[in-house]
């Protein structure tokens, strides 16, 4: 069964500082791989999404990677601001369109 | 993108009653997700909801639990049958347009 960690559970940080979130997955044999940011009490909202043929994606200040022969994807975030406090998730779509998710990242910015 | 919408956005009920939580998709999509977040953790699936069939359930949750329905390619329910305490959770659909999942608000119910 497909298993999905994010590292580091939390991360706090100062306003302006680039980051990288981590994903890793065990299975490399996926569809695709999307990240999510959640507020708190909200849904969530989708930031990116990487076909398994892909390498990566960008999104203004959002650039996401993929590399699927090592379970792995990061997400970088620059110049990160107070609004981009909320917890980030990554989710696993395999060939079976069963989608796995990780326990997310919390990212404080402070001002 | 697709914009879904969730009713009710949130409800306190007693145990033993159920509660039948509404998703409504702005346009026709193909597979429309059921997941329960519960507190402080991540999501987990609960079913896939078919439209003009009997829906897909993960293990560890069953039909008798959690009935679900999908008339038609834009709308699905489900419901959160006998409840205890421990159902209490957000309660997320989602639907799949061009490979995306895209998200519901979620409703928050709280079991007493």
């Amino acid at each position: 069964k497909q298993e999905v960690t994010q590292i580091p559970a939390a991360l706090s940080v100062p306003e302006g500082e680039n980051l990288v979130l981590n994903c890793s997955f065990t299975d490399s044999a996926i569809y695709n791989l999307q990240w999510f940011r959640q507020d708190p009490g909200k849904g969530l909202t989708s930031l990116l999404l990487i076909q398994s043929s892909q390498r990566e994606q960008t999104s203004g200040r959002l650039n996401a990677s993929l590399d699927k022969s090592s379970g792995r994807s990061t997400l970088y975030i620059a110049a990160s601001q107070p609004g981009d406090s909320a917890t980030y998730l990554c989710a696993v779509r395999n060939n079976f369109n069963k989608f796995y998710f990780g326990s997310g990242t919390k990212l404080n910015v402070k001002p | 993108s697709a914009v879904i919408s969730q009713k009710p956005s949130r409800d306190i009920c007693q145990r033993g009653t159920s509660l039948t939580i509404q998703c409504q998709v702005d346009s026709q999509v193909t597979m429309m997700f059921w997941y329960r977040q519960q507190p402080g953790q991540s999501l987990t699936l609960i079913a896939t909801a078919n439209q003009g069939s009997e829906a897909t359930y993960e293990s560890g949750f069953v039909i008798d639990k959690f009935p679900i329905s999908r008339p038609n390619l834009t709308f699905s329910t489900l419901t959160v049958s006998n409840m205890s305490p421990e159902d209490s959770s957000i309660y997320l659909c989602s639907a799949l347009r061009s490979n995306e999942q895209f998200f519901g608000p979620g409703t928050r119910l709280t079991v007493l």
